[in-house]
């Protein structure tokens, strides 16, 4: 069945590091992938998405790519706030289906 | 987009005890979902709720314990029955919205609880 595999955490990083969250998913067909992000003590929001491959998901200064040839949606941003510190959850969704398949999730410590 | 709401935010409740867990929507949405997530644990599908008919579990979870109603459009309820400490867990509501070539799911800030 359709998986998502990202890293494991927790991440700790010093304000402005540079940020990459590997995530790499099985599925049949032509999934869309997506980024949620849990801040602490909230529910998760959609941090950004990508529906075919190639395509360029980008929010808030974090990117992941939709790579089909390697099955991966690495999360990277450039320079890291500690507002940015939460759990990221990387997902997969079916066409066709509205079930979405989440990663184990990766907490990230950002450092001032 | 719409707004999803969840009571309580958070409860502690004793063994054998059963609670009852309500999600509104401010608008009408079609698909809606129970999720739970373990402590520092990802998120697992319990169950898809239905309007008009009954909810579609997953694997390892049934209605017996997890019994859910969907009246209408924009609520649903999750009952978490015959409680167990293993049981603590923050569940989440969500719904999903067709975006044309992909599916987005919206999610409640979700009910933390803890059995004692």
């Amino acid at each position: 069945g359709d998986s998502v595999t990202q890293m494991e955490g927790p991440v700790t990083l010093s304000e402005e590091a540079f940020l990459t969250i590997n995530c790499t998913y099985t599925a049949t067909g032509y999934p869309s992938l997506f980024w949620y992000v849990q801040y602490p003590g909230e529910g998760l929001q959609l941090l950004l998405k990508a529906t075919k491959a190639d395509d360029k998901g980008s929010n808030k200064g974090f990117e992941a790519t939709y790579r089909k040839e390697t099955t991966s949606f690495h999360l990277e941003k450039g320079s890291v706030q500690v507002s940015d510190s939460a759990v990221y959850f990387c997902a997969l969704s079916n066409t066709g289906g509205f079930k979405t398949i989440f990663g184990a999730g990766t907490r990230l410590f950002v450092k001032a | 987009s719409a707004v999803i709401s969840q009571k309580p935010s958070r409860d502690i409740c004793q063994r054998g005890t059963s609670l009852t867990i309500q999600c509104q929507v401010d608008s009408q949405v079609t698909m809606m979902f129970w999720y739970r997530q373990q402590p520092g644990q990802s998120l697992t599908l319990i169950a898809t709720a239905n309007q008009g008919s009954e909810a579609t579990y997953e694997s390892g979870f049934v209605i017996d314990k997890f019994p859910i109603s969907r009246p209408n459009l924009t609520f649903s309820t999750l009952t978490v029955s015959n409680m167990s400490p293993e049981d603590s867990s923050i569940y989440l509501c969500s719904f999903a919205i067709s975006g044309g070539s992909y599916n987005e799911q919206f999610f409640g800030p979700g009910t933390r609880l803890t059995v004692l």
